[in-house]
């Protein structure tokens, strides 16, 4: 099945803690997971990927976890800063480049 | 960085009216580019999948009829919302693929936002 989102839920930290942003994905198929930041009224902004062999990724202040065995992936952002508040989705990546995002977390950081 | 860009940025419509969005690729050449629409407060839901010289492949639920996609050049894809109806109001995100860098590199539009009255 796809992930299809609802409503979204929210999450709100204070500036200078981490952030955990949690994604279940439902198609054991899939290649490739990927991160997106979405500040509002604005498309989607690439933050980090990982493969589908792979458990951990670090970036730049980001990690991502990917925990096939129960199709959870979470993304953690170190000491988050005001201008880390925006819409975080996760999406799955197929073959040929089809996307299919999760459904999504608002952040917002309390400065 | 790959460049998409989506032209209008806002667009208020009459209700039966159809109106065209542009996606396009900037600084280079895209043989797919994807057409998503995201309600408010959900998350983005893809459309259809655009490729260059043939016809867009729709996902399930979306009507083709309605919404006409017409990609004609490496850097140029228009979705089309026709008899547009009040239901049809959302935020049309596009995204691009470039080839050779591996088939899950996307980059993506800023969205347009499309009233219908």
């Amino acid at each position: 099945g796809e992930s299809v989102g609802l409503h979204l839920p929210t999450l709100s930290v204070q500036e200078g803690d981490n952030s955990i942003i949690n994604c279940a994905y439902s198609n054991s198929a899939s290649d490739y997971f990927i991160w997106y930041k979405q500040e509002s009224g604005k498309g989607p902004q690439f933050i980090i990927d990982i493969r589908s062999n792979m458990d951990k990724r670090q970036g730049q202040r980001v990690t991502v976890l990917l925990n096939k065995t129960v199709k959870h992936l979470s993304l953690q952002i170190a000491a988050t800063q005001p201008g880390d508040s925006a819409v975080y989705f996760c999406a799955e990546a197929f073959q040929g480049g089809k996307l299919i995002f999760g459904q999504g977390t608002e952040l917002s950081v309390k400065p | 960085g790959a460049v998409v860009s989506q032209h209008p940025s806002r667009v208020i419509c009459k209700s039966g009216t159809s109106v065209k969005i542009e996606c396009r690729s900037l600084d280079f050449q895209a043989t797919t580019m994807f057409w998503y629409r995201q309600f408010p407060k959900q998350s983005l839901m893809l459309m259809a999948t655009s490729n260059e010289g043939s016809k867009a492949t729709y996902e399930q639920g979306v009507e083709k009829d309605k919404f006409l996609i017409n990609h004609a050049s490496l850097t140029l894809s228009t979705l089309t919302v026709t008899s547009a109806h009040p239901e049809d109001s959302s935020f049309y995100i596009c995204s691009a693929s470039i080839p050779g860098l591996g088939s899950y590199e996307q980059y993506f539009g800023p969205g347009t936002r499309l009233t219908v009255t």
